[in-house]
């Protein structure tokens, strides 16, 4: 069936490392994507969006990428902070209304 | 802090009581969103409302489950006669609602614990 997911389930990286966190989907027609960061006992809190059109997409610290040729797309967070340490989920906007979220990925930031 | 808001942050309740959630939008949202997320898990879609109008409800939402937003502005999310499996997160998220992929907002969540 189609649906979004994620290579790894966790993540440790040194304190000021970057970090890449990988996703993977399957529907080709897919043409926005969101990642999304959730601390424990929160909501998940928007950090970045990229739509079909658009390889790269920077903000502060982050990056996302999108690969729509082997329908991938990661998370490049830049000099990694213990604040960081969350679950990220990548999700797909489909029809314009619904998220569909991958499994999600543990980041880990050793100090 | 979003500014969408969800009442109580968590609810513990014996199977077959019925329980009720609230969520407040982002005030000038008129799309508002619910969501169920298990341990573990991605939260996956409940249903979603256009102003007062519930636009689409996903096979998850069994007939137990009721969600309205009679004024377009706060929702409440109501299920009857609980079972263990009705224990996760429910999430509540808005959007402006002007067009098509825009941005989420998502409030802290209301864990439910149905024993």
């Amino acid at each position: 069936g189609e649906s979004v997911g994620l290579h790894l389930p966790t993540l440790s990286v040194q304190e000021g490392d970057n970090s890449i966190i990988n996703c993977a989907y399957s529907n080709s027609a897919s043409d926005y994507f969101i990642w999304y960061k959730q601390e424990s006992g929160k909501g998940p809190q928007f950090i970045i969006d990229i739509r079909s059109n658009m390889d790269k997409r920077q903000g502060q610290r982050v990056t996302v990428l999108l690969n729509k040729t082997v329908k991938h797309l990661s998370l490049q967070i830049a000099a990694t902070q213990p604040g960081d340490s969350a679950v990220y989920f990548c999700a797909e906007n489909r029809d314009g209304n619904k998220l569909v979220f991958g499994a999600g990925t543990i980041l880990r930031v050793k100090s | 802090d979003t500014g969408v808001s969800q009442d109580p942050r968590h609810k513990i309740t014996k199977r077959g009581q019925n329980v009720t959630f609230r969520c407040d939008p982002i005030s000038e949202h008129n799309r508002l969103y619910w969501y169920r997320q298990t341990l573990g898990q991605g939260p996956e879609f409940l249903t979603y409302f256009q102003n007062e109008a519930q636009l689409e409800k996903s096979r998850l939402l069994s007939d137990r489950f009721s969600a309205e937003r009679p004024k377009g502005s706060f929702s409440t999310l109501e299920i009857q006669r609980t079972e263990q499996g009705d224990s996760a997160m429910y999430l509540c998220a808005s959007s402006l609602g002007g067009k098509p992929r825009e941005t989420q907002y998502f409030g802290p969540g209301t864990r439910l614990l149905v024993l």
